[in-house]
């Protein structure tokens, strides 16, 4: 399957983790992405994890990845006002031939 | 490096008139994609390329849409006859084989273009 699916929204205060899910279908897929989309930008590659891992942190980002459950996350330390933005899941088989994106998650940072 | 840049930024058309977008990747990069976002909805795979050999379509790549990178640098992506359910962003992005410094895969540090809106009225 080519599945990603992932929750519309997610609000939280500023200072506050944030968490947000994606699952996926394809038992394939190799490396999962996490991109960042603001208004009227492009997509921006946050992080991604290869599936023989199951945890990666890089600052702010803390990435986990269940496989048995095919359930990826995206952890936001201390989440700012400046990270506002849409979050989409994706996954690729080892060809990187195809990627398949979630419809994303709409994350709202409260002041 | 300049990025992944998208030709033009915003097309206006009528319905059934054909137009054509144009995408230069990143310089050295050999992987090039074509992608399709409409409202509230992720990227769409449309169509992979690797230098100039077109590998993967996608179901979704009707007749009316064509896509070609003649020299293996810039590709173009052309829809004919255009319908309104063809209106959407139409986003590119490019990435390199081979391996990078520390050895691992550059092929996953896939990089968009900000995409070319299209409005089919």
């Amino acid at each position: 399957g080519e599945d990603v699916e992932q929750s519309l929204f997610l609000s939280v205060r500023e200072g506050d983790s944030s968490v947000i899910n994606c699952t996926y279908t394809d038992s394939s897929s190799t490396y999962l992405y996490w991109y960042k989309q603001e208004p009227g930008a492009g997509l921006q590659l946050l992080t991604y994890i290869f599936s023989n891992m199951d945890m990666k942190q890089d600052q702010r980002l803390t990435v986990l990845l269940n496989k048995k459950d095919k359930h990826l996350s995206l952890r936001i330390a201390d989440t700012q006002t400046g990270d506002s933005a849409i979050y989409f899941c994706a996954e690729t088989r080892y060809n990187f031939n195809k990627f398949y994106f979630g419809s994303g998650t709409k994350l709202n940072v409260k002041p | 490096d300049t990025g992944v840049s998208q030709d033009p930024r915003h097309k206006i058309t009528k319905r059934g008139q054909n137009v054509t977008f144009r995408c230069d990747p990143i310089s050295e990069h050999n992987r090039l994609y074509w992608y399709r976002q409409t409202l509230g909805q992720g990227p769409e795979f449309l169509t992979y390329f690797q230098n100039e050999a077109q590998l993967e379509k996608s179901r979704l790549l009707s007749d009316r849409f064509s896509a070609e990178r003649p020299k293996g640098s810039f590709s173009t992506l052309e829809i004919q006859r255009t319908e309104q359910g063809d209106s959407a962003m139409y986003l590119c992005a490019s990435s390199s084989s081979g391996r990078g410094l520390a050895g691992g895969l550059k092929s996953y540090e896939q990089y968009f273009g900000p995409g070319t809106r299209l409005t089919v009225t």
